[in-house]
């Protein structure tokens, strides 16, 4: 079946522009998160929606982020007055439940370059 | 909170030997644990995971993992590397309920044919 799917697979951007990215995940997961990994890092959580509603924001870096999932499938992270310091790739994960040790199924990113 | 620290950032093996990628682990509650790998420009794999039931655990592609509490530790090895296992590879924690998923810095694994 399909895996979780993101778009773009590369943006690039200017400084002080407005992004959009989106993420589609498995057909039937009620759990999605955004994870965000900067160049020779691991992945650092950002949020978590439980169906639609976000569950628990605290990663995100400030409030020129902002992520929404209306219809408890497709989620957008949309970043305001974008800076170079948020170039990074930004990582959808999708659980079918949401639970402890619930597996969390990965996109394959979206390469976001600010100049 | 819980953390992870990868001990090497680069292994490099021959094809055919054993490999060793180190991780310790820091967690205040009973953690869940995890390896997954990522090739290039493809999406983080889960390779195996520990949710305290056996602290010995077998994963995908030969790969396992042992728990032990007493040394903080969650290594994974491999006794015999292949070509396809050049990637690199994170170890996880998740504390006790909680989703949310802490990775170290990662491995990069080279095999020399």
């Amino acid at each position: 079946g399909a895996g979780v799917s993101q778009t773009p697979s590369n943006k690039v951007t200017e400084k002080g522009k407005y992004v959009e990215l989106r993420c589609d995940p498995i057909s039937g997961h009620t759990a999605l998160y955004w994870y965000r990994q900067s160049l020779g890092q691991g992945p650092e959580f950002l949020i978590y929606f439980q169906g639609t509603g976000a569950a628990d924001d605290s990663g995100l870096p400030n409030d020129r982020f902002f992520a929404v999932r209306p219809e408890g499938s497709v989620s957008t992270l949309k970043i305001q007055r974008t800076e170079r310091g948020d170039s990074a790739v930004y990582l959808c994960a999708s659980s079918s439940k949401g639970g402890r040790a619930d597996e969390q199924f990965f996109g394959p990113g979206t390469r976001l370059t600010v100049l | 909170a819980q953390s992870v620290t990868q001990l090497d950032s680069h292994v490099s093996v021959s094809e055919g030997t054993p490999v060793l990628l180190r991780c310790n682990y820091s967690s205040s509650y009973s953690p869940s644990l995890f390896w997954y790998v990522q090739h290039p420009n493809k999406g983080l794999q889960l390779l195996l995971k520990y949710t305290s039931a056996a602290t010995l655990v077998k994963g995908i592609n030969g790969f396992e993992a042992e728990f032990k509490k007493s040394e903080t530790s969650f290594h994974l090895t491999k006794p015999s590397a292949h070509m396809s296992d050049a990637a690199e590879y994170f170890c996880v924690v998740s504390d006790h309920n909680d989703y949310k998923l802490s990775f170290g810095a990662g491995t990069t694994v080279t095999v020399r044919a």
